[in-house]
């Protein structure tokens, strides 16, 4: 399948900063990709669909001023937690779409102390 | 609002057995079905998808749709303990003119020795 990269895998902030993650789609171009948050035992939750050259769907509750999403081209969006805090504290997980199927990067487990 | 179900377990089942999951969904205009992994800690895997009425086989893995049931399953046969994880259901159709996918809350799968 196609292969979805992020970077940092695990990153650990002081509370009050900004934390930036990347997710990247190594061999295909993905004009749609997803990001999630997903909580220790807890499903799945979809924050925003990035989509290339637009702004970002975000999903009800999710603030956008707090998670900026940019998709600056068909192999790259960011996620920016900006004034982390700590019950920002999860796994962020981006995923692309090829054709019909999504595929999943590894996650960001983001710390805030 | 688009809900899919799944158990969540956990469904124990010995090494060599067959394990069923199943999902069912609420959006009859649903059109693509996957199955994905995910191990604790980790992010998801896609394991198989199914588009059509039937069965699907692939390895150990089965996907079977029912789409006037409005249910899709997977069987993973010769179960064995590297299959422990936990198993979501995806279920994406049309929403608003982008294919968003549904994810369900996952089946917690145990195979024990």
């Amino acid at each position: 399948g196609a292969v979805v990269s992020q970077h940092p895998s695990r990153v650990i902030c002081k509370s009050g900063t900004s934390v930036k993650i990347e997710c990247r789609s190594l061999d295909f171009q993905a004009t749609t990709m997803f990001w999630y948050r997903q909580f220790p035992k807890q499903s799945l939750m979809l924050m925003a669909t990035s989509n290339e050259g637009s702004k970002a769907t975000y999903e009800q509750g999710v603030e956008k001023d707090k998670f900026l999403i940019n998709h600056a081209s068909l192999t790259l969006s960011t996620l920016t937690v900006t004034s982390a805090h700590p019950e920002d504290s999860s796994f962020y997980i981006c995923s692309a779409r090829e054709l019909n199927e999504q595929f999943f990067g590894p996650g960001t487990r983001l710390t805030v102390l | 609002q688009k809900e899919v179900e799944q158990n969540s377990g956990p469904l124990s089942v010995p090494e060599g057995a067959i394990a069923s999951l199943n999902c069912t969904y609420s959006d009859r205009g649903s059109q693509s079905f996957f199955w994905y992994r995910q191990y604790s800690g980790k992010s998801p895997e896609l394991i198989m998808s199914i588009y059509s009425n039937g069965d699907k086989e692939d390895g150990r893995f089965t996907a079977q749709l029912n789409k006037a049931s409005q249910y899709v399953s997977l069987l993973i046969r010769d179960s064995q303990p590297s299959d422990s994880a936990t198993y979501l259901c995806a279920v994406v159709g049309p929403r608003g003119g982008s294919y968003i996918p549904t994810f369900g809350r996952g089946t917690s799968l145990i195979v024990h020795p």
